[in-house]
């Protein structure tokens, strides 16, 4: 079955320990993005990837970082979270180019106390 | 299209109402516009998506939008809405190489 998948799924940690997030696809797109979701400000682009090895700032890449070594995987990083950190974390998958459809993640509801 | 807004936060409609969610864009050059929807605890889903050609499109599940150049809408319509079309709703576009810029979101509640 083509899918996004995500893990976890849900977490909950603390200020400032480091944690990844993972994102893995099986249709061997070459484009994929992270976002996230917040009440009232829908989803905001974090970072995206165009290929193996190229990765770029989305709207809101502060205090996030990203990697993209293999096709299928894009890992969500973060280094030092912070409570304003607590959000739903998107990832989506697409092939290369402008106006194909993207299919997203179940989703990651991360808490940062 | 550079970007999108939604201004309707919350509708509230009785089956079998029709509905009709507002989307304006920002010109930017080439339109790509997009609508999601969100069933509660689930992921986004395309709906359906408008690049050139017939102002007028169907998606799936009965939704259909209208591309009007002169207002700069992309307005989602359903004729009858169900129960299960509970959910929250996206317009986007995209920027860039392939990036979405969404909008706020409506949350639909349809009443039984």
């Amino acid at each position: 079955e083509a899918q996004v998948t995500q893990n976890p799924r849900y977490l909950i940690t603390v200020t400032g320990k480091k944690l990844t997030v993972t994102c893995s696809q099986n249709m061997n797109h070459e484009y994929m993005s992270w976002y996230r979701q917040d009440p009232g400000l829908g989803l905001r682009q974090i970072y995206y990837s165009m290929n193996v090895e190229v990765t770029d700032k989305g709207d809101v890449p502060e205090g996030y970082k990203v990697s993209r070594k293999e096709k299928r995987n894009f890992p969500l990083i973060l280094e030092s979270p912070s409570p304003n950190q607590t959000s739903l974390y998107f990832c989506a998958s697409s092939f290369g180019g402008r106006g194909h459809e993207q299919f997203f993640g179940p989703g990651t509801r991360l808490t940062v106390l | 299209a550079q970007s999108v807004s939604q201004h309707n936060h919350h509708v509230i409609l009785s089956e079998a109402a029709s509905l009709e969610l507002g989307c304006n864009y920002s010109y930017g050059g080439t339109v790509n516009l997009f609508w999601y929807v969100q069933y509660p605890g689930q992921h986004l889903q395309l709906l359906l998506k408008y690049f050139s050609g017939d102002p007028l499109v169907k998606g799936i599940k009965g939704f259909e939008a209208e591309f009007i150049k002169s207002k700069f809408s992309f307005n989602l319509r359903k004729p009858s809405v169900q129960w299960s079309d509970t959910a929250e709703y996206f317009c986007a576009s995209i920027r860039g190489a392939n990036n979405l810029f969404f909008g706020t979101g409506t949350r639909l509640t349809v009443i039984p």
